[in-house]
């Protein structure tokens, strides 16, 4: 089974200032991951994903993770934030073996980003 | 335009009145589900569909149903709907084989029952 953990359920940051969103992840196999991003009142998106190859990936809009394996972490980065990136970021995680099928996302709790003018 | 769209945004109703809410997506998908979010938990899947008329539980099915009767079209029904199923629902999207790496959701639906 998998699970992710997100430790931080908010975080306020004053904008243009550098955030880091944490992601820790358990799994007896080798999974893909995952940052999905939740404006207000809107539904996911993907923001990024880590599927193989470099361990640094990068959003369009700034954005970037990067995927340690031996700390089993896909924390989320920005150097510098905007008012725009007020919103709700969910880390997850999904196995390269499908379970019987069921090719699902195991999400993290949530980190409800706040950016304050 | 690709989308998965949701209907209602958000219902109101009481307790035991059976309700369905609708998802659909235009971009042939064999692979479509149901989660919940609920805050301090995340997302849970519900039920999942691997392909038409095919379908099995999530991490918690108890109270809700399903069917895929059309590839497009993965109905929710929540039989005798109860207060602890009050909460913010998605359906999401997939190709077979790329589900765990490309999933599109919908805009959501907000359950409130009384």
């Amino acid at each position: 089974a998998q699970s992710v953990t997100q430790l931080d359920s908010q975080v306020p940051v004053f904008e243009e200032a550098p955030v880091e969103l944490r992601c820790n992840y358990s799994s007896s196999v080798s999974v893909y991951l995952f940052w999905y991003v939740q404006y207000p009142n809107q539904g996911l998106q993907l923001l990024l994903k880590y599927l193989s190859g470099s361990t640094l990936v990068k959003s369009i809009n700034g954005f970037e993770a990067e995927f340690n394996k031996s700390q089993t972490s896909f924390h989320l980065r920005k150097p510098s934030v905007h008012i725009s990136d007020t919103a709700e970021y969910f880390c997850a995680v999904s196995d390269l073996v499908s379970n019987f099928g069921n090719e699902k996302l195991t999400f993290g709790t949530g980190t409800r980003l706040t950016i304050i003018p | 335009e690709a989308q998965v769209t949701q209907n209602p945004r958000y219902l109101i109703t009481v307790t035991g009145k059976k309700l369905t809410v609708t998802c659909s997506q235009n971009m042939n998908h064999e692979y479509m589900s149901w989660y919940r979010q609920d805050p301090g938990l995340g997302l849970r899947q519900i039920y999942y569909s691997m392909n038409v008329e095919v379908t099995d539980k999530g991490d918690v099915p108890e109270g809700y149903k399903v069917s895929r009767k059309e590839k497009r079209n993965f109905p929710l029904i929540l039989e005798s709907p109860s207060p602890n199923q009050t909460s913010l629902y998605f359906c999401a999207s997939s190709s077979r084989g790329r589900a765990n790496t490309e999933a599109f959701f919908g805009q959501g639906t907000r359950l409130t029952v009384v």
